[in-house]
């Protein structure tokens, strides 16, 4: 079946500039991880979500990160007035489950966020 | 705190030959999983192995097979008969059931010919 997607696939934007980011999960999947990876860095978690319920946003690195997943399904990363700093890969990952080994994450291809 | 630690920046194998990766990691806790991924340049990243702490064998999966030390908090990778495609980069990961993975700094496979 179809894998998780991404889009934009690259989005370059002024600073200053709000973006919005897209994932869709693998279709019945529960969970969804949202992850920020800098250029030649491991990912870093940023939010996650069971269903429509966001249940961590520990990882959001200040309030102009917001995420949404309305219907438990598609999930919106927006990031205003964007800073040069928030220049990363965003990595969407989604799980069948919350625990056991249906938990294992798959991960779309990511967004490349350039802010000049 | 949990932590991932890959303290391979790079390494290099010849094709058929035989490669191991490192990775240390800390935790409290007593149930968690273990993984290797591999992410390609500019590709997705892709599970390529995954181990539960509570099974004392180690996992494999065709070429790949972990190296899985409980008491030492160490979980390398071999990877035999070494491909070209191969290449990439790969990080170890540890998470407990339905949260955030957390990442080590991954390490940069090359493989020659």
């Amino acid at each position: 079946g179809a894998g998780v997607s991404q889009s934009p696939r690259y989005k370059v934007a002024k600073r200053g500039q709000d973006v919005a980011l897209r994932c869709d999960p693998i279709s019945g999947h529960v969970s969804l991880f949202w992850y920020q990876q800098a250029l030649g860095q491991g990912p870093e978690f940023l939010t996650y979500f069971q269903n429509e319920a966001q249940l961590d946003k520990s990882g959001l690195p200040s309030d102009r990160f917001f995420a949404e997943r309305p219907e438990g399904s598609v999930s919106t990363l927006k990031i205003q007035r964007t800073q040069q700093e928030d220049s990363a890969v965003y990595l969407c990952a989604s799980s069948l489950v919350s625990g056991g080994h249906a938990d294992t994450q798959y991960f779309g291809p990511g967004t490349r966020l350039t802010v000049l | 705190a949990q932590t991932v630690t890959q303290s391979q920046p790079e390494m290099s194998v010849q094709e058929a030959e035989t490669v191991t990766l490192s990775c240390t990691y800390d935790t409290s806790e007593s149930d968690y999983y273990l993984f290797w991924y591999k992410q390609p340049p500019s590709r997705q990243m892709i599970l390529v192995i995954r181990q539960e702490a509570y099974k004392q064998q180690n996992a494999t999966e065709n070429r790949f097979s972990v190296n899985f030390q409980k008491a030492a908090k160490s979980f390398s990778l071999k990877i035999s008969d070494s491909q070209l495609g191969d290449a990439a980069m790969y990080f170890c990961a540890l998470n407990q059931a339905g949260t955030a993975l957390i990442f080590g700094k991954g390490t940069t496979l090359s493989v020659s010919s």
